[in-house]
């Protein structure tokens, strides 16, 4: 399956400033996906990030505050504007890949836990 | 529209026996589902997935999960608890076969296994 690296792991930011994290996949995919997590709660899916076209965002997300970046078939950003404490949370970035033997799943990065302060 | 409900946000369970996380789906299409295993401080690990192939699904770490679409179901379970399963378990719904569909995420449940 696709393997990816995201970074930074974790970051303590000052509110009113952004954070641009960033997703490297060892294979090109054509579909990116942003996800939230935030404290003890599940995910929720912040945009869809194909190459070449705008993110497609869900309700309650706008670009304004989550611009994503689709450079290439192997890279994406997710930059998180205007901070506050309010967007404390693990923001996780996923593709779909072949697992194995035919079998589809999607595979996703470790994670980057954003403190805002 | 799809969506998955996991019943019980707590399950708690003696070392050795029988693990059951419940899930149950919604989906105007054929659904394809999946269960996630987090643990404390990582990333989420595929723990098996749904794909009409078979009901009974067997995935890793000894768990497995059967699709009941008479009960909209895909409950996952482990006849045998281990320390090591204690972690968040999250079922998860796409409409897509070769994901290129969002993955909706149920609410989680957190397992604990006691000595």
């Amino acid at each position: 399956s696709a393997v990816i690296s995201q970074k930074p792991s974790r970051d303590i930011c000052q509110r009113g400033t952004s954070l641009t994290i960033q997703c490297q996949v060892d294979s090109q995919v054509t579909m990116m996906f942003w996800y939230r997590q935030q404290p003890g709660q599940s995910l929720t899916l912040i945009a869809t990030a194909n190459q070449g076209s705008e993110a497609t965002y869900e309700s309650g997300f706008v670009i304004d505050k989550f611009p994503i970046s689709r450079p290439n078939l192997t890279f994406s950003t997710l930059t998180v504007s205007n901070m506050s404490p309010e967007d404390s949370s693990i923001y996780l970035c996923s593709v779909g890949s072949n697992v194995g033997t035919g079998v589809y799943g999607y595979t996703f990065g470790s994670g980057t836990r954003l403190t805002v302060v | 529209a799809q969506s998955v409900t996991q019943l019980g946000s707590h399950v708690s369970v003696s070392e050795g026996a029988l693990v059951l996380l419940r899930c149950n789906y919604s989906s105007s299409v054929p659904p394809y589902l999946f269960w996630y295993v987090q643990y404390p401080n990582q990333g989420l690990q595929l723990l098996l997935k749904y794909t009409s192939a078979a009901t009974l699904v067997k995935g890793i770490n000894g768990f497995e999960a059967e699709f009941k679409k008479s009960e909209t179901s895909f409950h996952l379970t482990k006849p045998s608890a281990h320390m090591s399963d204690a972690a968040e378990y999250f079922c998860a719904v796409s409409a897509s076969r070769y994901n290129t569909d969002k993955l909706i995420f149920g609410t989680g449940t957190r397992l604990q296994v006691f000595p």
